[in-house]
């Protein structure tokens, strides 16, 4: 069964203090992973598209890695607008809707 | 491009009544998705339509039911709402095409079912 499973489930930084989000996934044959952002009260934003291992995609103080089994959100320097939820998704093998994990909870403190 | 709207924002709704959740999208997109998000559980696909004409079970269907009116709109229908059923539930659109399976999502509709 595809999963996708995401760590640490909250994650507190001080502003400026670097760190990662995992999302680890099972499936046979990877056709891209998926980062969002969610803001309370909003839908999930698009952020990124990962398609291959070694593959890296960047914007602003955020960047995405991908290997075989997982991915990385690495977050440079955060600053208090990054806090959100960051999700992460892989297609469903039966088509082409997106099977997401249950998200890291960011918040960034002054 | 307003991209993915739905309506309503907010709706309360007593156990066994009925309702009718829109989205519609401006994006010419093939694929239409209903999913809801609870809190520790994530976003759980509802149904979805790969095309105009077609729907499919995602894995949360039961109690649902949807109508893909036509390439821009994809309704989402409760037909005897449960407690249960108290939610935030999200409409999205996508391309179909190979590779490409970015999904653009809507504000959402926060349903309470009491």
């Amino acid at each position: 069964e595809d999963q996708v499973t995401q760590s640490p489930e909250a994650l507190r930084l001080q502003e400026g203090e670097s760190s990662s989000l995992n999302c680890s996934y099972t499936v046979s044959g990877l056709r891209g992973l998926f980062w969002y952002r969610q803001d309370p009260g909003k839908g999930p934003e698009f952020l990124f598209t990962l398609y291959s291992a070694g593959e890296e995609k960047e914007k602003e103080r955020l960047k995405a890695t991908l290997t075989k089994k997982e991915s990385f959100l690495h977050i440079t320097a955060p600053k208090p607008e990054d806090s959100a939820t960051y999700l992460c998704a892989v297609p469903f093998n039966s088509g082409y809707a997106l099977n997401f994990g249950k998200g890291t909870s960011l918040l960034v403190t002054p | 491009n307003a991209g993915v709207t739905q309506t309503p924002k907010f709706q309360v709704l007593k156990t066994g009544q009925s309702m009718t959740l829109q989205c519609a999208q401006d994006m010419n997109h093939n694929s239409m998705y209903w999913y809801r998000q609870d809190p520790g559980m994530g976003l759980r696909l509802i149904y979805y339509s790969a095309s105009e004409g077609t729907t499919d079970k995602g894995e949360v269907p039961n109690g649902y039911n949807v109508s893909r009116l036509n390439k821009r709109e994809f309704s989402l229908r409760l037909e005897s709402a449960a407690p249960s059923q108290t939610s935030v539930y999200f409409c999205a659109s996508s391309e179909r095409r190979q590779g490409n399976y970015e999904q653009y999502f809507g504000p959402g509709t926060r349903l309470t079912v009491t």
